[in-house]
């Protein structure tokens, strides 16, 4: 079992949905939680970022993370073609130094 | 001006040749890391460095030989590429993971390697 598990998708949604996304993860030591936005031939970048539980909204994105249940969620409103991208959920905990580990991806389509 | 720049974008090679990616970052950043992605978007980090030293050695055949010659720069050389090296590397950088989380990691643009 990976540590974090990410549905690949993809995910085709039309303009203006309400777009959700998942991880789950098994490493109950991991406190920090990101998501990255990374288009196409481009680097990965940080689009939110959370310590612990609980929710943090940014413009048309909200992140929460649910320790309990080991699971964090993206949720984008309004959805635009310009997030047409993978995104990649990220978690790390303070084991020897913070290692980063990356979900495999999700891509989301927003069609116009 | 490009934080973390890596060359070279694209290589092409045959198996068994001997390659090198080079990155460079200009945040002032501590740590720098490199990062494997497989055609299935899937990113694992392969090293990590703090100040020129080795931190992060994740199970990486022994081919993969990373150096830093100072806390802007890390390279990555690659001894008798194989099929499976076929990638893209990213590099990353962020500041120092030692005792505080590095909050957000800062990637390069990725460097397509194709080993035929």
């Amino acid at each position: 079992q990976k540590e974090v598990e990410q549905d690949p998708g993809p995910l085709s949604v039309p303009e203006g949905a309400i777009v959700s996304l998942n991880c789950t993860y098994s490493n109950s030591a991991f406190q920090y939680f990101m998501w990255y936005r990374q288009y196409s031939r481009k680097g990965p970048e940080l689009l939110m970022y959370t310590y612990s539980s609980g929710n943090k909204e940014d413009g048309r994105f909200t992140a929460q993370v649910d320790k309990s249940s080991k699971y964090i969620s993206l949720f984008i409103r309004d959805s635009q073609p310009s997030d047409s991208a993978t995104y990649l959920c990220a978690m790390s905990a303070r084991t020897g130094g913070f290692k980063t580990i990356f979900g495999a991806g999700t891509r989301l389509f927003v069609k116009a | 001006d490009t934080a973390v720049s890596q060359t070279p974008k694209y290589l092409v090679t045959q198996m068994g040749n001997d390659k090198s990616i080079k990155c460079e970052q200009n945040l002032g950043h501590d740590t720098m890391y490199w990062y494997k992605q497989d055609s299935k978007k899937f990113l694992k980090i392969m090293f990590s460095y703090n100040n020129k030293e080795l931190i992060i050695n994740e199970t990486v055949p022994n081919r993969f030989s990373p150096k830093s010659p100072d806390k802007a720069h890390l390279n990555l050389h690659i001894n008798s590429l194989e099929l499976g090296d076929s990638a893209v590397y990213f590099c990353a950088s962020s500041q120092d993971t030692r005792t505080t989380h590095p909050g957000e990691l800062f990637f390069g643009e990725g460097s397509r390697l194709t080993v035929l």
